[in-house]
């Protein structure tokens, strides 16, 4: 079975506040995504990657940034956290053709007071 | 703009009850469509996923159709079980170059005992 994990299931930080999301897959997938979801909204692309070191931006990049230094590991970085950040993050990743079924981990619901 | 929207919202059913949700989109061109169930807190996990040449598939208690020329699809949940309270979500991958997902809201179902 295809298993996605992320390091935080709950976090909650302060305004400023430099933030680390990680997730890791354990099945050589090539492309990696992190979205957002908050209620109303659905799930909203913030970064992916198709490979080691390369990453595209996605429709809300506008506060995050996101590293790829390995195969399995894809990494989401708030600069400086803000409160209109909190929201329950997702991390997802796929094989070949990036419309292939997308495999998430279990979300990171991060809070920013 | 490509969109994809669910109906209904919510809904609650009694156990062992039947429910048909909706999906409607406006995608093209027109990859694959795909139903995933959330539970609360957790991930989406993929259900079905339906080519424009497939217009059903079925998995378990849960049967998918797919109509290209109406862009329209539903999910079908027989007999439902307390179980399948979640939130299911329809996505729509946009051929081409781009092979961007496009999430719909999704339907937030409740099965009472």
């Amino acid at each position: 079975d295809v298993k996605v994990t992320q390091s935080s299931r709950y976090l909650v930080k302060r305004t400023g506040e430099k933030v680390f999301l990680e997730c890791v897959q354990d099945m050589d997938h090539e492309n990696m995504f992190w979205y957002r979801q908050d209620p109303g909204l659905g799930l909203r692309l913030i970064y992916f990657s198709y490979d080691v070191k390369m990453k595209e931006k996605g429709d809300i990049p506008e506060g995050y940034s996101v590293s790829r230094e390995k195969k399995e590991r894809f990494s989401l970085i708030l600069e400086s956290a803000s409160t209109n950040q909190t929201s329950m993050y997702l991390c997802a990743s796929t094989w070949g053709v990036p419309t292939r079924e997308q495999y998430f981990g279990p979300g990171t619901r991060l809070t920013v007071t | 703009k490509n969109q994809v929207e669910q109906s209904p919202q919510s809904l609650i059913i009694l156990e062992g009850k039947n429910c048909t949700l909706q999906c409607n989109y406006t995608v093209s061109p027109f990859s694959n469509l795909r139903w995933y169930k959330q539970d609360t807190g957790r991930g989406p996990v993929s259900l079905t996923i339906m080519t424009f040449s497939e217009n059903t598939k079925s998995n378990g208690r849960y049967t998918a159709t797919l109509d290209a020329d109406t862009k329209q699809s539903s999910l079908h949940i027989t007999a439902s079980q307390l179980s399948d309270s979640a939130s299911y979500i329809c996505v729509v991958s946009e051929g081409g170059a781009t092979n961007k997902l496009i999430f719909g809201t999704g339907t937030l179902l409740a099965v009472q005992p």
